[in-house]
């Protein structure tokens, strides 16, 4: 299906455990964006991709890392989840040029205990 | 620099009521304005979006006019329903590849 998928929708850890989110799209758009929702905060912008081997931080990059190495894979990782980082991640993406709307995945609701 | 502010939540109306969700905005250049929904559980998709002065967007009875003189874009629809319920957020974009969401202001119709 064509489209922005995200792997797992729900997952529970520990403290301290190192845990990906994966994101997946179909497009080839070159633009990939890692957000997190929580009450009272809205969106906000983690890291994102401009093109594969190209990522750079958002608003909210501490204790996160990203790579891509694919233009349609944009993997994040928590490498040592925190009670913190409980959140709904959401990935997105767009191709970047024109005034073309961002299209987000149905997101990963990650509680860590 | 860019940013968005709406209307606080949340918004609770009976179902036929008339809905105006307020969005403004600042930014550098010439922005495109979107208004995006989130029902629960799911990812935001575009409701619909405006991309110069005077623009006006439109989908599934929701309207929103680009105003450039009052830097706005407010939601509007007519007669809001139960399905209606959710999580609505304004957001501009001015280079394509980056975006500024409002924080979102969530509704919920009642029968």
């Amino acid at each position: 299906d064509a489209g922005i998928t995200q792997s797992p929708r729900y997952k529970i850890t520990e403290t301290g455990r190192q845990v990906t989110l994966m994101c997946h799209q179909t497009w080839s758009h070159s633009y990939m964006f890692w957000y997190r929702q929580d009450l009272g905060h809205g969106l906000r912008l983690i890291y994102y991709s401009a093109a594969a081997d190209i990522t750079d931080k958002g608003e909210v990059p501490d204790g996160y890392v990203v790579s891509r190495s694919k233009t349609e894979n944009f993997p994040l990782t928590l490498e040592s989840a925190t009670r913190s980082q409980t959140s709904v991640y959401f990935c997105a993406s767009v191709e970047g040029v024109g005034n073309s709307p961002l299209h987000f995945g149905n997101g990963t609701r990650l509680t860590v205990t | 620099g860019n940013s968005v502010t709406q209307m606080e939540g949340p918004v609770t109306l009976s179902e036929e009521a008339f809905l105006t969700i307020n969005c403004t905005y600042t930014a550098t250049g010439y922005p495109s304005l979107f208004w995006y929904v989130q029902y629960p559980g799911e990812g935001l998709q575009l409701l619909l979006k405006a991309t110069k002065a005077d623009d006006k967007g439109s989908n599934k009875g929701f309207e929103a006019t680009y105003r450039k003189e009052t830097t706005s874009f407010h939601l509007e629809k007519g007669s809001v329903q139960v399905s209606d319920s959710a999580v609505y957020f304004c957001a501009l974009s001015v280079t394509g590849n980056q975006f500024y969401f409002g924080t979102g202001t969530s509704l919920t119709v009642i029968p």
